[in-house]
């Protein structure tokens, strides 16, 4: 079935460093792909979303590309803060008949240290 | 906007105890949504719902009953708490997608519900 999987974590990070979480997924048909994070105590926020083969979704710094070839959708941070200590949930979205239904992997927790 | 809103924040049970999770929108979305929240298994779909009067499973609906008489309101019964249900429960919702379009999901902050 449908699926997607994340590295497992946690992450530990020093500031600045280099972020890159792994997520891939299998999906029949041509699924949209997204990441979510929630902060402590938060509820889940869309960080960045890709509709199709070879998008890039980007925001706050944070990068993803969709690859169809190696059905993957990495997340990547060029220098991380402390304020990024989050839990990254990558997303597929599979659509049909006008509503549509969310399928997460197990999520990443990620702390940054000063 | 007040967005998604969740009542309680925090709740705690005895088992076969009942009690019943609010969610309201104020943004007219038709979608709304159920998900639990567990330790490595990320966030999975109870029950959702794509208009007043219309809900339908998700992934994991044993234990739970949902009902949607108004589009605002998307409350999540537990008949009979079990502590497998304890989790963190979060509704969402969204306005129906058309022409392939993707609108977003908000996401309420959540209820921590423990069940002894």
């Amino acid at each position: 079935g449908d699926s997607v999987t994340q590295m497992e974590g946690p992450v530990t990070l020093s500031e600045e460093a280099f972020l890159t979480i792994n997520c891939t997924y299998t999906a029949t048909g041509y699924p949209s792909l997204f990441w979510y994070v929630q902060y402590p105590g938060e509820g889940l926020q869309l960080l960045l979303k890709a509709t199709k083969a070879d998008d890039k979704g980007s925001n706050k710094g944070f990068e993803a590309t969709y690859r169809k070839e190696t059905t993957s959708f990495h997340l990547e941070k060029g220098s991380v803060q402390v304020s990024d200590s989050a839990v990254y949930f990558c997303a597929l979205l599979l659509a049909g008949g006008g509503y549509n239904k969310l399928i997460f992997g197990a999520g990443t927790r990620l702390a940054v240290h000063p | 906007n007040a967005g998604v809103t969740q009542t309680p924040k925090f709740q705690v049970l005895k088992t076969g105890q009942s009690m019943t999770l609010q969610c309201a929108q104020d943004m007219n979305h038709e979608y709304m949504s159920w998900y639990r929240q567990d330790p490595g298994m990320g966030l999975r779909l109870i029950h959702y719902s794509v208009g007043a009067g219309i809900t339908d499973q998700g992934e994991v609906p044993n234990g739970y009953n949902v009902s949607r008489s108004t589009t605002e309101d998307f409350p999540l019964r537990l008949l009979s708490a079990a502590p497998s249900q304890t989790s963190v429960y979060f509704c969402a919702s969204k306005g129906l997608s058309t022409g392939g379009t993707y609108n977003e999901q908000f996401f309420g902050p959540g209820t921590r519900l423990t069940v002894l």
